[in-house]
C-alpha cells in the first residue's frame, strides 16, 4: 500500500533556530501534499496544501514566512519552521494522496521541542 | 465553521463490547467518508472508509454505517479489545475528481477510545 515517510520523528531545537521536516510519499506520486499540526489531545489543523511545482497554500492564520513549504519533487515536500520559538513546539504531520484516489495517508509526525 | 462533528470526545467500554464513534457533516458534495486511528506520537492511519453509494461497510471488527439523508455516519467496533484504546477521528472529502489529488480533509475533533481488560 501507499506509504508516507516523515523525517525526523523528533527533534529538539533551541529558540531562533530552524528546523526542517521531510515528508517523502515512497511508493506513488503525490501533487498535492498537506502539512497538519496537533496540540495534545487535539484534532488536525490543517496548516497548508503543498503544490508540486508552484507556491503552497496556506490557511488563515497560518504564517507563511514562518513555516517554509517547499515541494519541489512528486515525492517530496519540505516544511521549515523559521526562528522557532518555544510555542512552535508541537507535532506536525504530513499526509499525501495518490491521484485520483483516496485515501490520504499520514506521515508517523514529527514531534518539534523548541526550547 | 466545524464541517464535521464528532461524538462523544471520550468513550470507556469494557473488553468485548461495542464502541460506536458518531459524526455528522455539513457539505452534500462529500464523497469520501474515513476512519482514522492514531496512537500516541504516531500519524493517523486509514482504519475504513466509504463512499455515500452504500449504507455500510464491514471489515472485520470495524464498520461503517452511513445514513446519507441524515448526513450521519459512524464508526462501530466490534468485540472491543484493549488493542484498540486510541483515538479515531472521522473526515470527510470530496467530490473526487480523477486528476485531482488537492481535495482537503475535514476532520472531526477525534474520540478517545479506553477498552478496559
Amino acid at each position: 500500500g501507499a506509504v508516507v515517510s516523515q523525517h525526523p520523528s523528533r527533534v529538539i531545537c533551541k529558540s531562533g533556530t530552524s528546523v526542517k521536516i521531510e515528508c517523502r510519499s515512497l511508493d506513488f506520486q503525490a501533487t498535492t501534499m498537506f502539512w497538519y499540526r496537533q496540540f495534545p489531545k487535539q484534532s488536525l489543523m490543517l496548516m497548508a496544501t503543498s503544490n508540486e511545482g508552484s507556491k503552497a497554500t496556506y490557511e488563515q492564520g497560518v504564517e507563511k514566512d514562518k513555516f517554509l513549504i517547499n515541494h519541489a519533487s512528486l515525492t517530496l515536500s519540505t516544511l521549515t519552521v523559521t526562528s522557532a520559538h518555544p510555542e512552535d513546539s508541537s507535532f506536525y504531520i504530513c499526509s499525501a494522496g495518490r491521484q485520483g484516489r483516496s485515501p490520504l495517508h499520514f506521515g508517523n509526525g514529527t514531534r518539534l521541542t523548541v526550547t | 465553521q466545524q464541517q464535521v462533528k464528532q461524538s462523544p470526545q471520550s468513550l470507556i467500554v469494557q473488553k468485548g463490547g461495542i464502541s460506536i464513534i458518531n459524526c455528522a457533516y455539513e457539505n452534500t458534495a462529500f464523497d469520501y467518508f474515513p476512519w482514522y486511528q492514531q496512537f500516541p506520537g504516531k500519524g493517523p492511519a486509514l482504519l475504513i472508509a466509504i463512499r455515500p453509494d452504500v449504507s455500510e461497510k464491514k471489515e472485520g471488527r470495524f464498520t461503517i454505517s452511513f445514513n446519507k439523508s441524515a448526513k450521519q455516519f459512524s464508526l462501530h467496533i466490534m468485540d472491543s479489545q484493549p488493542g484498540d484504546s486510541a483515538t479515531y477521528f472521522c473526515a470527510a472529502s470530496g467530490p473526487f475528481l480523477p486528476m485531482n489529488t488537492g481535495n482537503q480533509f475535514y476532520f472531526g475533533t477525534g474520540t478517545s477510545l479506553t477498552v478496559i481488560p
